[in-house]
């Protein structure tokens, strides 16, 4: 079935530690999406992908990063740098082009600092 | 519009009743716009779309309205049932873009 995955779906970070958040997407997709959510807010855009090879910041992108280097894979990287981590990180992907561009969601991850 | 980090505005509604969701959107280029729910710990899911050419779109048991002039669209619930509750995003998006842009969120509660 062709779908979004991310994993894990609980990750526990040392403060001062890097961690990476994965999402695959077998959806043929060419953008893809990280957003953060905190509890009992909407959806926050961190960075997102056009392209392979290719990202922008979003509107929260300081103490994040990303990589593009295959069309299906998008990880998020949560630096030592980002002050509050905590919080339920979603991935999305999208169409690009002409036409509707639906975008479709992972089941997210949990990110709680310790 | 743009997704910030406000709380959620919330709505309550009796099992039962019809629910109506409301949402200003921002970009009067956008062409496409989407109503996503998401569930307690998941990720939103689609519920129904509509293009800028329509001012109405019905599905089963949800009905999009979209009134371009004063950049507003709605998403009405009929019948509203307990599995109904949770947080509801409007998104706007459009022809050949590749961003995406969510609104903050309504989280609906049904009552029993």
């Amino acid at each position: 079935d062709g779908g979004i995955t991310q994993s894990p779906k609980y990750l526990f970070r040392k403060e001062g530690q890097n961690v990476t958040l994965s999402c695959e997407q077998n959806l043929n997709h060419d953008a893809m999406y990280w957003y953060r959510q905190d509890p009992g807010q909407g959806l926050r855009l961190i960075y997102y992908s056009q392209i392979v090879n290719d990202f922008q910041k979003g509107d929260i992108a300081e103490g994040y990063s990303v990589s593009r280097e295959k069309k299906e894979s998008f990880p998020l990287t949560v630096t030592s740098a980002q002050k509050n981590p905590t919080a339920f990180y979603l991935c999305a992907s999208t169409t690009v082009g002409q036409g509707y561009t639906e975008a479709f969601f992972g089941q997210g991850t949990r990110l709680t600092v310790v | 519009g743009e997704s910030v980090g406000l709380h959620l505005p919330t709505l309550s509604v009796q099992e039962g009743d019809n629910s109506i969701i409301n949402c200003a959107y921002s970009n009067s280029a956008s062409d496409y716009f989407i109503w996503y729910k998401q569930e307690s710990g998941k990720g939103p899911q689609f519920i129904i779309d509509i293009r800028s050419n329509m001012d109405k779109r019905q599905g089963q048991r949800v009905t999009v309205l979209l009134n371009k002039t004063v950049k507003h669209l709605s998403l009405q619930i009929a019948a509203t049932q307990p599995g109904d509750s949770a947080v509801y995003f409007c998104a706007e998006t459009y022809t050949g873009g590749f961003k995406t842009i969510f609104g903050a969120g309504t989280r609906l509660f049904v009552k029993a």
